[in-house]
């Protein structure tokens, strides 16, 4: 799976737009970006996959440019609820392939 | 249709002993991966199983292994324990070639 950076930790209001980036030069051609939001002591759960462009969801955004070497996750009008981890996960879900998170970006909404 | 389940939700164990971590998939779902996620850090992949063999395995020891039944739920086990197994273990089901995992609510860990 294609290595992947995020920001360590990330601090926004309620009520405002959170963009998060990721960055994956590796990235394969059949490769798809997966994100994940995590709670403490909970296990991760799926927000939203895309492979190029543009995809939304009711929860998020998630935008791709051409080149696939980065993305970013949307998060609309953020409330104090979607203080959590997120993580960015590119690849397949394969044979012999080992699948890597990294340590995510700490999001913390502020009232 | 039922989420993840793993069982137990908590657990304690002294060093030296083994354990047994207990995972049923979503419904219709044929592979079923463990992680290990230590305080503060993202989960660290252990192993894959898709219709009850092994497809894939992590950066961990011999002595964590794991089974997939017909049904496709799925055990971990982990023999002569050290301290450093403390964490929260995932256990995530997916159907093969898909990339979205669904994730269980873990099983804490603590040895000591």
């Amino acid at each position: 799976l294609a290595k992947t950076t995020q920001p360590i930790s990330m601090d926004s209001y309620e009520g405002q737009e959170v963009n998060i980036t990721c960055s994956h030069n590796n990235i394969a051609t059949n490769d798809y970006i997966t994100w994940y939001q995590q709670f403490p002591s909970q296990g991760p759960r799926f927000i939203i996959q895309g492979y190029k462009t543009k995809v939304t969801n009711e929860v998020a955004s998630l935008f791709i440019p051409a080149d696939r070497k980065s993305s970013t996750l949307s998060l609309p009008r953020v409330s104090l609820s979607d203080t959590a981890v997120y993580y960015c996960l590119v690849g397949m879900v394969d044979r012999d392939d080992k699948i890597i998170f990294g340590k995510g970006t700490r999001l913390h909404i502020l009232p | 249709e039922t989420g993840v389940t793993q069982s137990p939700t908590h657990l304690i164990k002294t060093r030296g002993q083994q354990v047994t971590l207990r995972c049923s998939s979503q419904s219709g779902h044929n592979t079923v991966s463990w992680y290990q996620q230590a305080l503060g850090q993202g989960p660290q992949f252990i192993f894959q199983y898709y219709r009850e063999e092994e497809n894939g395995r992590g950066n961990f020891p011999p002595r964590f292994s794991g089974l997939q039944f017909p049904n496709y739920s799925s055990e971990l086990n982990v023999n002569a324990l050290e301290l450093d197994d403390s964490a929260l273990y995932l256990c995530a089901s997916s159907d093969q070639g898909k990339e979205t995992q669904y994730f269980g609510p873990g099983t804490r860990l603590l040895v000591l």
